[in-house]
């Protein structure tokens, strides 16, 4: 069975610019999660989707937006990047919430 | 709202010795419990988790953690440290219908 994955592993932008982040969950399960870890600090939680809705968002500006598709997959956008944006961008998958899987990240640098 | 709280931010300890790796949360409702395990450039890996039951908890790689609901914490422990278990562990805690919420990580450095 396969993983959480997500692409692209890296990721590399200038400021100003708009990066799309992918994550494809486990199959079954119907909620993700994305975290932002930026180098030396922990997880920061970004935003729950489930079914296709928004459950959550963490305390980060409205230029970091997603959404859920049908098949649960879900996109990570960043608006008019920033420096203090380059960071591990982690998702991670559940079904009811027991237990998450986490993708392998992706690293994001803002030139 | 919920919170985790890992106190120490380096846990140093020789090979062979047991380990602690210690958590403490705050949440409204019933505690789900989670260790996850970090190595360098990798996402981070299911270890073990308290839904209900034993307050004793077995997860991979020989690690447990002990739910003590009236001290709010969940330390990770493992009884003889290796060198390969030297990484960035973070506690989690969930309620129903919450998101997860992350500890800010301890990392373990286990010496030869």
């Amino acid at each position: 069975e396969a993983g959480v994955t997500q692409s692209p592993t890296h990721l590399i932008k200038t400021s100003g610019q708009q990066a799309t982040l992918r994550c494809s969950p486990i199959s079954g399960h119907t909620s993700v999660y994305w975290y932002q870890q930026a180098l030396g600090l922990g997880l920061q939680f970004l935003l729950w989707y489930d079914e296709g809705e928004e459950r959550n968002r963490g305390n980060f500006p409205p230029r970091f937006s997603g959404r859920q598709f049908p098949n649960y997959s879900s996109e990570l956008n960043v608006n008019a990047l920033e420096l203090e944006d380059s960071a591990l961008y982690l998702c991670a998958s559940s079904l009811f919430g027991e237990q998450t899987y986490f993708g392998a990240g992706t690293r994001l640098s803002v030139l | 709202a919920q919170s985790v709280a890992q106190p120490e931010d380096q846990v140093n300890v020789a090979e062979g010795n047991p380990l602690t790796v210690k958590c403490t949360y705050s949440v409204s409702g019933n505690p789900y419990l989670f260790w996850y395990v970090q190595y360098p450039n990798r996402g981070l890996q299911f270890l073990l988790k308290y839904i209900t039951g034993d307050n004793l908890v077995k997860g991979s790689y020989g690690f447990e953690a002990e739910f003590n609901k009236s001290q709010t914490s969940f330390h990770l422990k493992k009884p003889s440290a290796l060198v390969s278990d030297s990484a960035l562990y973070f506690c989690a805690v969930r309620s129903y219908g919450q998101n997860f919420v992350f500890g800010p990580g301890t990392r373990l450095s286990v010496l030869p």
